[in-house]
């Protein structure tokens, strides 16, 4: 596809685990990242994973990376109500070989329940 | 230096005028990029420099907007003739050259064009 993809919407209760799922579309994409924004914010880098790695974790996050289904996923442990924002998962495509600029998904926005 | 600032924060203006936003990027970063946000999408590309020079502009880029990183340190976009439907949030984000291509943002600049 021509789109990064993420489901819009994830709701979940407080303390339990949060997983967000992402479809990018370069094979070739050297570095993926999930950056969270807060209502009226600007982004904040959460983490990110190099293309040669499956699995990447810190602290409450881990990323696993699927790059034969170009498949990208965060997982948040013990999910927090400070964890209600949207999360974006994002790539820059290696056209050419030259690393420009990231292309974004739609954002999926998490709702965290007490 | 405590990373990348936007001026203004937010602006309103009437269809037809011209405004005109600042971006200051982590100082050592070589890289700055422009991205546009509508509501409910992501971070849309539209511009990015080298040092002072611009290197690439999205199809996004209309011929009323231009902008400029003329000593390679901050950098402006300007919008002529404002419609509503460049009603957005403008980011700017810097980057260095070396080690791991890690963008970062600033908090934006919110424009509504009544």
């Amino acid at each position: 596809g021509e789109d990064v993809e993420q489901s819009l919407f994830l709701s979940v209760r407080e303390g339990d685990s949060s997983v967000i799922n992402c479809t990018y579309t370069d094979s070739s994409s050297t570095y993926l990242y999930w950056y969270k924004q807060e209502p009226g914010a600007g982004l904040q880098l959460l983490t990110y994973i190099f293309s040669n790695m499956d699995m990447k974790q810190d602290q409450r996050l881990t990323v696993l990376l699927n790059k034969k289904d170009k498949h990208l996923s965060l997982r948040i442990a013990d999910t927090q109500t400070g964890d209600s924002a949207i999360y974006f998962c994002a790539e820059i495509p290696n056209y050419g070989g030259s690393q420009g600029n990231l292309i974004f998904g739609k954002g999926t926005k998490l709702s965290v329940k007490p | 230096d405590t990373g990348v600032s936007q001026d203004p924060r937010h602006k309103i203006t009437k269809r037809g005028q011209n405004v005109t936003f600042r971006c200051d990027p982590i100082s050592e970063h070589n890289r700055l990029y422009w991205y546009r946000q509508t509501l409910g999408q992501g971070p849309e590309f539209l511009t990015y420099f080298q040092n002072e020079a611009q290197l690439e502009k999205s199809r996004l880029l209309s011929d009323r907007f231009s902008a400029e990183r003329p000593k390679g340190s901050f950098s402006t976009l300007e919008i002529q003739r404002t419609e509503q439907g460049d009603s957005a949030m403008y980011l700017c984000a810097s980057r260095t050259l070396a080690g791991t291509a890690i963008e970062v943002f600033g908090p934006g600049t919110r424009l509504t064009v009544l």
